[in-house]
């Protein structure tokens, strides 16, 4: 089935730096990738599409300039989340979908727990 | 805009049925999923329906779907204490558009 990998799986930043995340698609290619935030006990919040070859599309309230979103290859889309800071501390998950397949459901990495002290 | 909704918790005793429910407002609705998040995990894809299906089974699990009532519900059988985790509920038009999530139903299980 569709594989999709998320590393790093944990990382801890301090204040003011930046952290960039990856996914991929490990078996199909993907021209379109999602990033998620999950806040403790709460559901998954879409903040951006990643679009392979040009800008991603954020979803309102979340920060472009902030969030930088690179989808350079058709298995590849990173999330560097800039000059971080504490409220960023988040889980972050990324999904695809192989839009070769004929039934085609959103699979997810294993997400990104990010702390910022 | 869209809307998924499931109630927050559900608590079962190890080999009864549990049945996770689930309605959505969107009527343009194609694909409903159901995914099972274990504590610190991504989300894993356990079955997803059509909106032009009633129901689907899979082994020990059953997704019945009332479109005129948008509601969709999850049925697992037997269930193990391995099955504690939240499940969501999730919808999209289908295509390159997005995928709505419900709040999430964390299933416990009572040995």
């Amino acid at each position: 089935g569709a594989v999709v990998s998320q590393h790093p799986s944990r990382v801890i930043c301090k204040s003011g730096t930046s952290v960039k995340i990856e996914c991929r698609s490990l078996d199909f290619q993907a021209t379109t990738m999602f990033w998620y935030r999950q806040f403790p006990k709460q559901s998954l919040m879409l903040m951006a599409t990643s679009n392979e070859g040009s800008k991603a599309t954020y979803e309102q309230g979340v920060e472009k300039d902030k969030f930088l979103i690179n989808h350079a290859s058709l298995t590849l889309s990173t999330l560097t989340v800039t000059s971080a800071h504490p409220e960023d501390s988040s889980f972050y998950i990324c999904s695809a979908r192989d839009f070769a397949a004929s039934e085609a459901p959103l699979h997810f990495g294993n997400g990104t727990r990010l702390t910022v002290t | 805009g869209e809307d998924v909704e499931q109630s927050l918790f559900l608590s079962v005793r190890e080999g009864d049925s549990s049945v996770i429910n689930c309605t959505y407002t969107d009527s343009s609705s194609t694909y409903l999923y159901w995914y099972k998040q274990e504590p610190g995990a991504g989300l894993q894809l356990l079955t997803y329906i059509f909106s032009n299906m009633d129901m689907k089974q899979d082994q020990r699990l059953t997704v019945l779907l009332n479109k005129k009532d948008k509601h969709l519900s999850l049925r697992i059988a037997d269930t193990q204490t391995g099955d504690s985790a939240i499940y969501f509920c999730a919808e999209s038009p289908g295509g390159y558009q997005k995928v709505t999530f419900g709040t999430g139903t964390k299933l416990q299980v009572i040995p």
